[in-house]
């Protein structure tokens, strides 16, 4: 059974506190591995895929990593709007466009 | 914008009322998909549709079932709602393999 487990469950950084975010998973054949921003009371918004490992994917003041057992989100010089939980998900191989694994998420706070 | 629009934002039902949350999109993707999340939870993939073909994850309840008229719009019915179906709904567009849009949810509460 495919599983992802994040973690911390809630950071709480200073603005401008550079942290990262872990996500490990155990899936059966990675076919992506996915990072989301869910803002309270809307649905998750895309930010990376990863497929293999060694690859790096950046937006702004984020940073996705891959090895084979884990990402990391590393978070550079965070501002207050950076506040939201970050979700982890992976899709195993298994053909098709299958629905993605999702971690429970870190609650991230960013303080001024 | 293309997006994902999910209808209503909020439902309330009663225990054992029959309820229907719709999903609509402007994307042209050919997959969608329900998930249900659960206060603090992960997002949990109920079922999808790839083209007109229905996938069933092996645990989803049969309470729950699912209708995807046209390309454009996808509906989740809960036949018999309990207490513990009370969660946020979300469904996802994708466009074969490609990472899945969001819509911002339905919320559902039971009385």
């Amino acid at each position: 059974e495919d599983q992802v487990t994040q973690s911390p469950e809630a950071l709480r950084l200073q603005e401008g506190e550079s942290s990262s975010l872990n996500c490990s998973y155990t899936v059966s054949g990675l076919r992506g591995l996915f990072w989301y921003r869910q803002d309270p009371g809307k649905g998750p918004e895309f930010l990376f895929t990863l497929y293999s490992a060694g690859e790096e994917k950046e937006k702004e003041r984020l940073k996705a990593t891959l090895t084979k057992k884990e990402s990391f989100l590393h978070i550079t010089a965070p501002k207050p709007e950076d506040s939201a939980t970050y979700l982890c998900a992976v899709r195993a191989s298994g053909g098709g466009a299958d629905g993605l694994t999702f971690g429970k998420g870190t609650h991230l706070i960013i303080q001024p | 914008d293309a997006m994902v629009i999910q209808n209503p934002r909020y439902q309330v039902t009663q225990f054992g009322k029959p309820v229907t949350l719709s999903c609509s999109q402007t994307l042209n993707h050919n997959v969608m998909y329900w998930y249900q999340q659960k206060s603090s939870q992960a997002p949990k993939l109920l079922f999808h549709y790839y083209d007109k073909d229905f996938n069933n994850e092996a645990d989803t309840p049969d309470n729950f079932q699912s209708r995807r008229p046209n390309t454009s719009f996808c509906f989740l019915d809960i036949r018999s709602p309990g207490l513990g179906d009370a969660a946020m709904y979300l469904c996802a567009t994708s466009k074969g393999t490609q990472p899945q849009h969001f819509g911002d949810g339905t919320r559902l509460s039971i009385l």
